[in-house]
């Protein structure tokens, strides 16, 4: 399973675009990239998952490059309820059947 | 539509007691997913079920650890008897299960916090 690495914490403010990225050198070919958002007191949420170039959805964007060893998560312009966890997450899911494989994530915390 | 349930929201027991956790995932969805995260640690997985089927129980920490999906409906985790270390937050996700793409969305509840005194 490709491990990923992002960072622990960002700081942004309100209004911003904030752009998180998570590399995961080891990724397999079956391999999709998933995001997922925590926030406190409740569970992951799925945000957007891609497997390559660039996904867009009403949330956020995902790029990827080709070689794929990276991704990342754009937020547009966030405000203070973006403020969580998030995490990057890649695997061939049903194959590995079901299970995700979650990193410690990056808290980001948005400022007024 | 409601989302995946968990009870309780908040256990405390003292060590050596049993624990009962539920969770009700989204009606219609086959797969249903235990993880939970223990204090400073991440998100790990402990099993999965397919209905009322063990798919893949190999995050469970040890026998003490119980899973039952009875009817492929909600399921159950049985802590007994419970240790200080299994304090943490126990997260239930489901999914639909009928994906033929890689990945099928898991939605998560909102977690129960099990406190081991």
């Amino acid at each position: 399973l490709a491990k990923t690495t992002q960072p622990i914490s960002m700081d942004s403010y309100e209004g911003q675009e904030v752009n998180i990225t998570c590399s995961h050198n080891n990724i397999a070919t079956n391999d999709y990239i998933t995001w997922y958002q925590q926030f406190p007191s409740q569970g992951p949420r799925f945000i957007i998952q891609g497997y390559k170039t660039k996904v867009t959805n009403e949330v956020a964007s995902l790029f990827i490059p080709a070689d794929r060893k990276s991704s990342t998560l754009s937020l547009p312009r966030v405000s203070l309820s973006d403020t969580a966890v998030y995490y990057c997450l890649v695997g061939a899911f049903v194959l590995q059947g079901g299970k995700l494989i979650f990193g410690q994530g990056t808290e980001l915390s948005v400022k007024p | 539509e409601a989302g995946v349930t968990q009870f309780p929201s908040h256990s405390v027991i003292e060590k050596g007691q049993t624990v009962t956790l539920r969770c009700d995932p989204i009606s219609g969805h086959d797969n249903l997913y235990w993880y939970r995260r223990v204090m400073g640690k991440e998100i790990k997985f402990l099993l999965h079920f397919v209905k009322e089927s063990k798919q893949d129980e190999s995050g469970m920490p040890n026998n003490r650890f119980l899973a039952e999906r009875t009817g492929g409906t909600y399921s159950t985790l049985k802590v007994q008897p419970a240790e200080l270390e299994d304090s943490g937050v126990y997260f239930c996700a489901s999914s639909q299960g009928t994906a033929t793409t890689s990945t099928d969305t898991q939605y998560f509840g909102p977690g129960t916090r099990l406190t081991v005194l």
